[in-house]
């Protein structure tokens, strides 16, 4: 069975700084993993996927994810925090094997302070 | 080009009532997810539809189905609500053999009373 485990369920950094989502996932075959961040009272808006291509994923608004197969990780960084990044990040985890379901972990709500 | 659409985006309900929550696909898309994200949680995978059939279900009673429309909308139906079925339900469209890219709408908010 698949799972998504993120590290800190509360990350609080200061506008201009670095932000790093921690994300680490089990699965039994080559997964493909996500970023989503929902803005208050929203749905799920997409910021990046993995799927077996390049390591290091580009997404939106500056945000990018390093897949460490030997770690098991899938962090989210930004190398300067704006205050519209404050939000709650998901990381999901997807088996390409048996269709598209996703596995969510419990989600980080990411507060920018200026 | 409208992305996933929900209905309604509130509703309030009593214990033992039933309810049907609508979602409408992104224009394209022809497979349909539904979530359920209680407080403080992250989304739990309910079913999903494909080709009007339910192609994968979670960890959900039978009191939770669900139908989805030739013109690939759906349906998510609750029957004998619980205090516990109060969440967020999204939808999530997906085009089949995609690689998994999900587009969610902005949820339907139940409060079961």
């Amino acid at each position: 069975a698949q799972s998504v485990t993120q590290l800190g369920s509360h990350v609080s950094v200061s506008e201009g700084a670095l932000v790093l989502l921690r994300c680490n996932y089990s699965s039994s075959v080559p997964p493909y993993l996500f970023w989503y961040v929902q803005y208050p009272n929203q749905g799920l808006q997409l910021l990046l996927k993995y799927t077996s291509a390049a390591t290091l994923v580009k997404g939106i608004n500056g945000f990018e994810a390093e897949f460490k197969k030997s770690e098991t990780s899938f962090h989210l960084t930004k190398p300067s925090a704006h205050m519209s990044d404050a939000a709650e990040y998901f990381c999901a985890v997807s088996d390409a094997e048996y269709g598209n379901k996703l596995v969510f972990g419990a989600g980080t709500i990411l507060r920018v302070k200026s | 080009d409208a992305g996933v659409t929900q209905s309604p985006t509130h509703l309030i309900k009593t214990r033992g009532q039933q309810v049907t929550l609508r979602c409408s696909p992104k224009s394209g898309h022809d497979t349909v997810s539904w979530y359920q994200q209680a407080l403080g949680q992250g989304p739990q995978f309910i079913f999903q539809y494909y080709e009007e059939e339910e192609r994968q279900r979670g960890n959900f009673p039978d009191r939770f189905s669900g139908h989805q429309f030739p013109n690939y909308s759906s349906e998510l139906n609750v029957n004998a609500l619980l205090l516990g079925d109060s969440a967020l339900y999204l939808c999530a469209s997906s085009l089949a053999g995609t690689r998994n890219i999900q587009y969610f709408g902005a949820g339907t908010r139940l409060s079961v009373l």
